[in-house]
Order: structure tokens, then sequence, then C-alpha cells
């Protein structure tokens, strides 16, 4: 069956220190990928997107890189700070498919 | 642009009641999403509609559970009757499909609470 998995539910990291989370899918082939950001009383924000045929995107302090090989997306903050705190999910899409499948998310501490 | 508007942002009700919950997607989007979070199945796809047409329901739990889109800039989900697992938050996004970017805006969401 299909499955995407966040690596952690929780992950607590240190200001200034570099936050990365992984987003693992199996039976799956998407065509991209993408993350977004949910605070906690409010819909998801879209961050970034990834397509199969590229390795890597950068935008300021996020950078999320895309191995269909190793079937995993990971995403990656710089510089982490308090306000980088929320839950962060990751979705897969697919070609020709407007609709996404989301992970459980991830929900990221950072602390000053 | 408000975003996407969802009303009510909190609904309360005792099982068996009819539950309608209401969404206005960004003007020019042409999908519209219904979604449901809890804490244990994280986010489902509901149903989706493109051009206010219905593409893809096989996320509606089971017939009790429906929805409609009458026109472009208004939708709802309506469960009847409700249940207590039917206890979640409901968010509504809505995209539009350009240069192959399928960003979705979602709404602040519906937490609907049913004892």
């Amino acid at each position: 069956s299909q499955k995407i998995e966040q690596n952690s539910e929780a992950l607590n990291i240190q200001e200034g220190k570099t936050a990365t989370l992984t987003c693992n899918y199996t039976n799956y082939s998407p065509a991209y990928l993408q993350w977004y950001r949910q605070d906690p009383g409010r819909g998801p924000v879209f961050l970034l997107l990834i397509r199969e045929n590229e390795k890597e995107k950068r935008k300021e302090r996020l950078k999320v890189t895309f191995d269909t090989t190793l079937k995993q997306s990971l995403f990656h903050i710089t510089a982490s700070q308090p306000a980088d705190s929320a839950t962060y999910l990751c979705a897969l899409g697919q070609t020709g498919a407007n609709n996404l499948f989301f992970g459980t998310g991830t929900r990221l501490t950072v602390i000053p | 642009d408000a975003g996407v508007i969802q009303s009510p942002r909190h609904e309360v009700t005792e099982m068996g009641q009819e539950v309608t919950l209401r969404c206005k997607p960004i003007s020019g989007h042409d999908y519209l999403f219904w979604y449901r979070q809890t804490m244990m199945r994280g986010l489902e796809l509901l149903i989706y509609f493109n051009n206010n047409v219905p593409i893809d329901d096989s996320g509606m739990p089971e017939d009790r559970f429906s929805a409609k889109m009458p026109n472009a800039s208004f939708s709802t989900l309506k469960i009847q009757p409700s249940e207590p697992r039917d206890s979640a938050v409901y968010f509504c996004a809505s995209s539009h499909r350009l240069a192959g970017l399928y960003e979705q805006y979602f709404g602040p969401g519906t937490r609907l609470t049913v004892t």
C-alpha cells in the first residue's frame, strides 16, 4: 500500500543550527513533491516545490532535495530561528493529477 | 485577495445532527479540495473539484458525507448524520493550474466537534 512517512513526529533544535526533516515514500511515483508549513490553528502554507528531474531547490534559508532512487526528500532550514517553529508537511503529486498526498508532518521546535 | 474563506470556524454539534461546512475559494482558481485532518490520520483528501465538477471522491469516508460546488465561488461539505468519529479539522483548499505549478492555498479550517 502507498505510504508517506516523515522522520519523526517532533524535532527539537538549537537556534542557529540547521534543521533537517525527512520525507520517505513507498509505492508512489511522484512527478513532484511539495513542502508546506502549518502553524497551530491555521491551514498549511506552501513553501517549495521540487520536480522529479530536479535534485535540489533553494529559497532563502530553505533547501529541498529529491532523490527518486531512495524515494526520499530532505528539507533543510539553515540558521534556524524560533520563528521557524511549526509543523512541516511533505506532499506528493503525480503527473496529470492535481491532488496531493500528504505526510503526517514533523513538528519542529527551535529553542532559543 | 482575502484567501480561501471557510465558515464556520468552529462547530459543535450532537451526534445525529446534520453539519454543513462552507468554503469560498480564491477567485480565479479552478480546483477546489476538501481535506480532513486528525492527529491519528494526518491530512486526508476527501474530494476535489475541477471547474465545479467532482473529479475524485474516493476519499469520502461513507455515504454520510456529500459535497457540492454549485458555482465557482462556493462549495459545501455536508455530514448527515454526524457521528463522534467525524470530529476533526476540515480544510478547504484551492489552486490554479498555472505553468505546471500545483501549489494549494488552504483556508483556516473548520474545527468540528461531534458529541
